[in-house]
């Protein structure tokens, strides 16, 4: 089993749609999570961190973790084709390693 | 502008050859990190630097050795350079090695291996 999973995509989703974005992880004593965006060609680049139980919302984006299901999420509502890109679920897990998904790659269908 | 560089952006050498790549961040930070980033989007940590101090030695071929000659500079030393060593390699830095920190990246440096 992979340490940090995401289903690679592509995920297709129409303009102004909701994005729906999964990750699972492994280690249990995972304290840290964090999505982060990759244009093609680019670096990746924080969009959002979360480390509590619960929903976290910035703007058109909402982080969700839960902890006791070793799940954490990312919606994006009304999706835009700027939003097209690959995401990428990174975990904090044991001494300060972050261990990063494979990504998911995300179209958004003007 | 405050920033973690490297150089080169795009390196294409021969089998063989030994190349370097240079990190250098300028945001006080004093963690940094080497990451590969294969064809299929994985990005894979590689070495991780505190205070000049090596902390995370992953399962990386021993061709690949990193320096640090100081907590703003991270460098990455490849010797006999192989195909499966094409890859894009990223250098990244975070505040401290707390466990709430985002990673700040650099630009990347593309690796192709003839």
């Amino acid at each position: 089993q992979k340490e940090v999973e995401q289903n690679s995509g592509p995920l297709s989703v129409p303009e102004g749609a909701i994005a729906s974005l999964n990750c699972t992880y492994s280690d249990r004593v995972s304290q840290s999570f964090f999505w982060y965006r990759q244009y093609s060609g680019k670096s990746p680049e924080l969009i959002m961190s979360i480390y509590s139980n619960g929903d976290k919302e910035d703007g058109r984006f909402t982080a969700q973790l839960n902890k006791a299901s070793q799940y954490v999420s990312l919606l994006i509502r009304d999706s835009q084709p700027s939003d097209s890109a690959t995401y990428l679920c990174a975990v904090i897990s044991g001494t300060y390693k972050y261990i990063f998904g494979t990504g998911t790659r995300l179209k958004v269908l003007a | 502008d405050t920033a973690v560089s490297q150089t080169p952006k795009y390196l294409v050498t021969q089998m063989g050859n030994d190349k370097s790549i240079k990190c250098e961040q300028n945001l006080g930070h004093d963690t940094m990190y080497w990451y590969k980033q294969d064809s299929k989007k994985f990005l894979k940590i590689m070495f991780s630097y505190n205070n000049k101090e090596l902390i995370i030695n992953e399962t990386v071929p021993n061709r690949f050795s990193p320096k640090s000659p100081d907590k703003a500079h991270l460098n990455l030393h490849i010797n006999s350079l192989e195909l499966g060593d094409s890859a894009v390699y990223f250098c990244a830095s975070t505040p401290s090695r707390s466990s709430y920190n985002e990673q700040f990246f650099g630009p990347g440096t593309r690796l192709t291996v003839l």
